[in-house]
């Protein structure tokens, strides 16, 4: 079946600094959608950023990501980190084929001053 | 945007009890999701429906039963609530049109099994 792989659990950053968490994924689907969800406290995910596109870099909020097929990655980077990104992120994938969504076990970032 | 909306917003039970977790979409979605959440494990699918009286088995559905009623309205049973079902659960919905199916998701739950 499918997967998706978030290698960092938690990631701690300094104000200013970038930020790239990564994900990597696997499907037998040829054209999945890579999405980026994001976690505050106390709240419910939503999505930050989504991609069906090879190659090609899709950007909101400051935060960017370009899905790679070749390399089964959909890497989530941000120049300067800011203290009021500090939250829980989720990369997920969408087969398209039977909608069961699969969610990495996702990455905690806490930025600091 | 879409409105996910669920009920309770916080319940304790004891092991053995009987739950019944509700939610409702307002936006004609197709899909309906119900997912678990807990800390190292991330969000884990335990049911879906792609409509009424649809279900599809999710990846930990151990211990769940669930039941799609309407278009809008999503139901997760635990009939004998055990300790290791204390969670936060989150209820989706998605439109799931040309294949793409972004989560709305509602408030979320927290459940106490003692």
């Amino acid at each position: 079946g499918d997967s998706v792989t978030q290698t960092e659990g938690l990631v701690t950053l300094t104000e200013g600094l970038p930020v790239m968490l990564n994900c990597t994924y696997q499907t037998i689907y040829s054209n999945p959608f890579l999405f980026w969800y994001v976690q505050h406290l106390n709240e419910s995910p939503r999505l930050l950023l989504k991609s069906f596109t090879d190659n090609k870099r899709t950007e909101h909020q400051g935060f960017h990501a370009t899905l790679h097929k070749s390399s089964s990655s959909f890497h989530l980077q941000k120049s300067s980190a800011q203290l009021s990104d500090s939250a829980l992120y989720y990369c997920a994938l969408s087969d398209g084929g039977n909608y069961k969504p699969t969610f990495g076990k996702g990455t905690s970032l806490v930025v600091h001053p | 945007e879409a409105a996910v909306t669920q009920s309770p917003r916080n319940k304790v039970t004891v092991t053995g009890g009987n739950v019944t977790l509700s939610c409702r979409q307002t936006n004609s979605h197709n899909y309906m999701y119900w997912y678990r959440q807990d800390t190292g494990h991330g969000l884990r699918l335990i049911h879906y429906s792609y409509g009424a009286g649809n279900l599809q088995i999710g990846d930990v559905p151990d211990g769940y039963k669930a039941t799609r009623t309407t278009q809008e309205d999503f139901f997760l049973l635990l009939e004998l609530a055990s300790p290791s079902q204390t969670s936060l659960y989150f209820c989706a919905s998605s439109d799931g049109a040309q294949g793409e199916d972004t989560q709305y998701f509602g408030p979320g739950t927290r459940l106490l099994v003692l």
